[in-house]
C-alpha cells in the first residue's frame, strides 16, 4: 500500500515569496491533515478535511495560508507572502476515518516538506 | 487551547537501560491515546496506543501505562537500543467542530548510548 506522498521535499524562498505544497493521502482515507512542526517542536495541526471540507482551521493564519482538497482526495497548501517564522516541516496526514462521536485512530504521515524563508 | 504537557524533554539512556517519557492530558472526554515516534528526516509514525478501558498495554519492549485518575499516561522502553534514538511524541485527541483532532505533545528527543 503506498504511503503519503509530500512534494516538494525541500524548499528554499525568499520573504515574502510564496510557495504551495502537495500532499496525495493513502487512498481511501477519508480526513487529511496539515501540521506545521518547527524544529524541536512538536506538530501543529494547521487545518483538517473531512473529505473535502474543513473541519478545524482554527490555527491556520489565514492571512497568509490557505488550503485546499479537491475532489476529497489530492491537497495543496500555499503560503503567501511567506514570513521568516514560516521556516518549518510541513507535514501532511490522513486517516482513514475521524468520526464526531470517536477517535478512530493512527494518522498516517508524510515524510514532510521542509521550508526555509531566508 | 486544549495541551498535552510531556517530559522530559530529552533524555540520554544507556544501551540495556529503560526509557521512560512521560505525558498529561486536559480532557476527560479522549478515547485514544497514541506514542509516534519520528527519525530525522521523516515523518511521525504511530509506535503504541491505548484505550482508557485498560491501564497498560506492552507490545515487544514497548509499554504504555495509562493513569485515568491522574490524567496521565507514560511510555517505557525496556533494554533499549541505539536504533531507538528518536523523537518521541504523545498524543490526544481534542474536539473541533468536525469531531476530533490530534494534538501532539513538544516531543522528548532520546539518545541512546552504545
Amino acid at each position: 500500500e503506498a504511503g503519503v506522498a509530500q512534494s516538494p521535499r525541500y524548499k528554499i524562498i525568499e520573504k515574502r515569496q510564496s510557495v504551495a505544497f502537495w500532499c496525495n493521502p493513502i487512498s481511501g482515507h477519508a480526513t487529511l491533515y496539515w501540521y506545521q512542526q518547527i524544529l524541536g517542536q512538536g506538530p501543529k495541526l494547521l487545518i483538517q478535511f473531512q473529505n473535502n471540507g474543513v473541519v478545524d482551521d482554527s490555527q491556520l493564519p489565514k492571512d497568509r495560508f490557505s488550503a485546499e482538497r479537491l475532489k476529497g482526495v489530492d491537497s495543496t497548501l500555499k503560503i503567501q507572502p511567506a514570513k521568516l517564522e514560516d521556516s518549518a516541516v510541513y507535514l501532511c496526514a490522513s486517516s482513514f476515518f475521524s468520526s464526531g462521536r470517536k477517535n478512530t485512530g493512527e494518522l498516517f504521515f508524510g515524510e514532510g516538506s521542509r521550508l526555509t524563508v531566508l | 487551547q486544549q495541551q498535552v504537557k510531556q517530559s522530559p524533554q530529552s533524555l540520554i539512556v544507556q544501551k540495556g537501560g529503560i526509557s521512560i517519557i512521560n505525558c498529561a492530558y486536559e480532557n476527560t472526554a479522549f478515547d485514544y491515546f497514541p506514542w509516534y515516534q519520528q527519525f530525522p528526516g521523516k515523518g511521525p509514525a504511530l509506535l503504541i496506543a491505548i484505550r482508557p478501558d485498560v491501564s497498560e498495554k506492552k507490545e515487544g519492549r514497548f509499554t504504555i501505562s495509562f493513569n485515568k485518575s491522574a490524567k496521565q499516561f507514560s511510555l517505557h522502553i525496556m533494554d533499549s537500543q541505539p536504533g531507538d534514538s528518536a523523537t518521541y511524541f504523545c498524543a490526544a485527541p481534542g474536539r473541533n467542530t468536525g469531531g476530533f483532532k490530534t494534538i501532539f505533545g513538544a516531543g522528548t528527543r532520546l539518545f541512546v548510548k552504545a
